[in-house]
């Protein structure tokens, strides 16, 4: 059971918009910490995709963005391309468990 | 830019120590302003935070494994390592160190990861 839960799997056709949620609590993303966003590939390392809530690593598209609104953080895919395919996870800080870092469960795009 | 890479044994024998470590290319370790971590994906599962290490040694741990976990730095060989004591078959899984910013708690560099299997 993960800290941070997102849905199991989204899916979404070549040039649509799909939306990944990764709600939290007040000891997570309700306590004001950011949310960070990876995309994994099959059989490679995550990829650091959006950070600090809502800001892209240089070289990351402008078809991915985050926002974030009291216990809950989103990631947004435009333009959805089939390269797109991947786990997604989200991340931030916990103060409840002694200050540790957490991980949503991960959410798998499918590009229909 | 940073690299980092992983390397350690691919198989462990259970209730021994799994030891694994991540070199740092192309920056130092010491350059500040980040902290080295160690995440774990068991299979097909997904990412769990063991912990991390800032150069001057200082450590936070994921509290469901601090009392197995040991992570240490060598700022001469611009490395840092896990230890992880009393392995079962529930620990194997591929290990990933990866670069954690001080300013966002984000982990922008991740080495390409290690499968560690846990097997007598």
């Amino acid at each position: 059971q993960s800290v941070l839960t997102q849905p199991p799997s989204v899916s979404g056709a070549p040039g649509q918009r799909v939306t990944i949620s990764c709600t939290g609590s007040s000891s997570n993303i309700g306590a004001g910490y950011d949310v960070h966003w990876y995309q994994q590939l099959p059989g490679t390392a995550p990829k650091l995709v959006i950070y600090g809530n809502n800001n892209r690593p240089s070289g990351v598209p402008d078809r991915f963005s985050g926002s974030k609104s009291g216990t809950s953080a989103s990631l947004a895919i435009t333009g959805l391309q089939a390269q797109d395919e991947a786990d997604y996870y989200c991340q931030s800080y916990d103060s409840s468990l002694s200050g540790s870092m957490v991980f949503g469960g991960g959410t798998k795009l499918t590009v229909l | 830019q940073v690299q980092l890479q992983e390397s350690g044994p691919g198989l462990v024998k259970p209730s021994q120590t799994l030891s694994l470590t991540c070199t740092v290319s192309g920056g130092s370790i010491t350059s500040g302003g980040y902290y080295w971590s160690w995440i774990r994906q068991h299979p097909g599962k997904g990412l769990e935070w063991i912990g991390y290490i800032y150069y001057s040694g200082s450590t936070s741990y994921n509290p469901s494994l601090k009392s197995r976990v040991t992570i240490s730095v060598d700022t001469s060989k611009n490395q840092f390592s896990l230890k992880l004591s009393s392995v079962t078959a529930a620990d194997t899984a591929v290990y990933y160190c990866a670069r954690t910013t001080m300013a966002y708690y984000d982990m922008d560099v991740w080495g390409q990861g290690t499968t560690v299997t846990v097997s007598s």
